[in-house]
């Protein structure tokens, strides 16, 4: 069973660039989310995707968008680039015949840095 | 705005001792879930309560859950060098429709075992 997989690992970044971060859900897990988690804290939800489609976002920018393919990789793309955006960027996926109660499968992230 | 409160934020024990670590949260839940994280890394599922259960046992960690003083504490008995990590309580809300992947995390606790 091949996990959750995120690239690229570390990226630097200018401020006010654009960045896509990539994510290949674990096999049979059709529902991925999004998480931002800065230095010292917990993760933040950004947004997930089911079917292709956002489906619940957090309190995050119109900057912040996403996609979802239909092998149910994902991107998160964000825009306008601030320092304050980084933080490392966790993907999760989750099967969703277990429904509400489904635990969420993590990659490793991706640290990013604004300068 | 963080709806689990972890405490303490810091533990230090010594192997063998057990460690044991609280999270508040605000709103009704469906579940609440506790995930480790090793050095920045991605979170590992670690075990999930329902509602309506007051315990759970998995390996060497017991959760419980009071639902009446939204809290939970996770035990971990005969504590390894490898426990090593932080430690998050993440609750799953019923926000309508599919939520599946919206988890809202606390800060943490770090826990440090000494060999």
């Amino acid at each position: 069973e091949t996990g959750v997989t995120q690239s690229p690992t570390h990226l630097i970044k200018t401020r006010g660039q654009q960045v896509t971060l990539r994510c290949s859900s674990q096999s049979g897990h059709n529902t991925v989310s999004w998480y931002q988690q800065a230095l010292g804290q917990g993760p933040q939800f950004i947004f997930q995707y089911y079917r292709e489609e956002e489906n619940g976002r957090g309190n995050f920018p119109p900057r912040f968008s996403g996609l979802q393919f239909p092998n149910y990789s994902s991107e998160l793309n964000v825009n306008a680039l601030e320092l304050d955006d980084s933080a490392l960027y966790l993907c999760a996926s989750s099967p969703t015949h277990q429904g509400l109660h489904s635990p969420l499968h993590f990659g490793n992230g991706t640290r990013l840095t604004v300068t | 705005s963080q709806q689990g409160e972890e405490d303490p934020q810091a533990l230090s024990i010594q192997e063998g001792e057990n460690a044991t670590m609280n999270c508040s949260y605000k709103t009704s839940i469906n579940n609440l879930q506790w995930y480790r994280q090793n050095s920045g890394r991605g979170l590992v599922h670690l075990i999930l309560i329902r509602s309506n259960e007051r315990e759970k046992h998995s390996g060497r960690l017991r959760v419980t859950l009071d639902t009446s003083k939204k809290s939970s504490s996770l035990l971990i008995t005969a504590s390894r060098a490898a426990d090593t990590a932080s430690y998050f309580c993440a609750t799953g809300i019923n926000a309508g429709g599919t939520s599946y992947g919206k988890l809202t995390f606390g800060q943490g606790t770090i826990l440090t075992v000494h060999p």
